[in-house]
């Protein structure tokens, strides 16, 4: 199974300052065939389901600001909140896509 | 409305069984793969497994600590999902959400329903 290990586990933030958030998959989730990194983003309130954020290590879900953006390729990734705004926060899970059992990470509670 | 609506959860004793469905609405459910991802309190998501759609076989996949003992099925006609879990364990205690996408990630999470497993 492929391991997800995000960092760090917990992380506070002022509003209007950057938030960054890392997760190393165990092993490449890129795609040959594409060269696209099956690395997805969630982010999930209290009480609430996930919600989908980045797709594709770097693309931004339909309606989801843009202060929000995912980098990195292979075996790292980052996620980045440019301007922290107070609804942002909340959990933050990375997931593999790459092969089954699809895998998460930890989570990422951010402050 | 695009829609996943979870129920069945509830208590059951260890060793017990439990049937949750997943009710699908404002889209092609038979077009989609369907996928059960749960969450144990206070944890993060755990993915449970999917099914594929009729054309791709309706082909399933689980995690290893459940495949001896869940099975998805859909009903395209109903637009359901189900999960049937036998031999139930404490460790299966979790809110079970239904969740799908046309791409690569998640895009339609429904609000779970919450399965209980204790004496």
């Amino acid at each position: 199974d492929i391991v997800m290990t995000q960092s760090p586990d917990s992380l506070a933030v002022s509003l209007g300052e950057r938030a960054t958030i890392n997760c190393k998959s165990s092993q490449s989730v890129l795609y040959s065939s594409n060269n696209k990194n099956c690395l997805n983003w969630y982010q999930q309130k209290p009480g609430q389901p996930p919600k989908l954020l980045i797709y594709w290590a770097s693309t931004r879900e339909s309606g989801v600001p843009d202060r929000f953006s995912g980098s990195g390729s292979g075996t790292d990734f980052t996620l980045t909140i440019s301007s922290l705004q107070a609804e942002d926060v909340a959990f933050y899970y990375c997931q593999q896509c790459y092969t089954t059992p699809i895998t998460f990470g930890q989570g990422t509670r951010l402050e | 409305e695009v829609q996943l609506v979870e129920s069945g959860g509830g208590l059951v004793k260890p060793g017990g069984s439990l049937r949750l469905s997943c009710a699908a609405s404002g889209f092609t459910f038979s077009d989609v793969w369907m996928t059960w991802v749960r969450q144990a309190p206070g944890k993060g998501l755990e993915w449970v497994g999917r099914i594929r759609r009729k054309i791709d076989g309706e082909t399933r996949e689980y995690i290893t600590p459940v495949k001896d003992r869940f099975i998805i099925s859909r009903d395209d006609s109903k637009k359901t999902l189900y999960l049937q879990m036998n031999g139930l364990k404490s460790e299966d205690t979790a809110l079970y959400y239904c969740t799908t996408g046309v791409g690569p990630g998640y895009e339609i999470w429904g609000q779970g329903t919450m399965v209980t497993v204790s004496s």
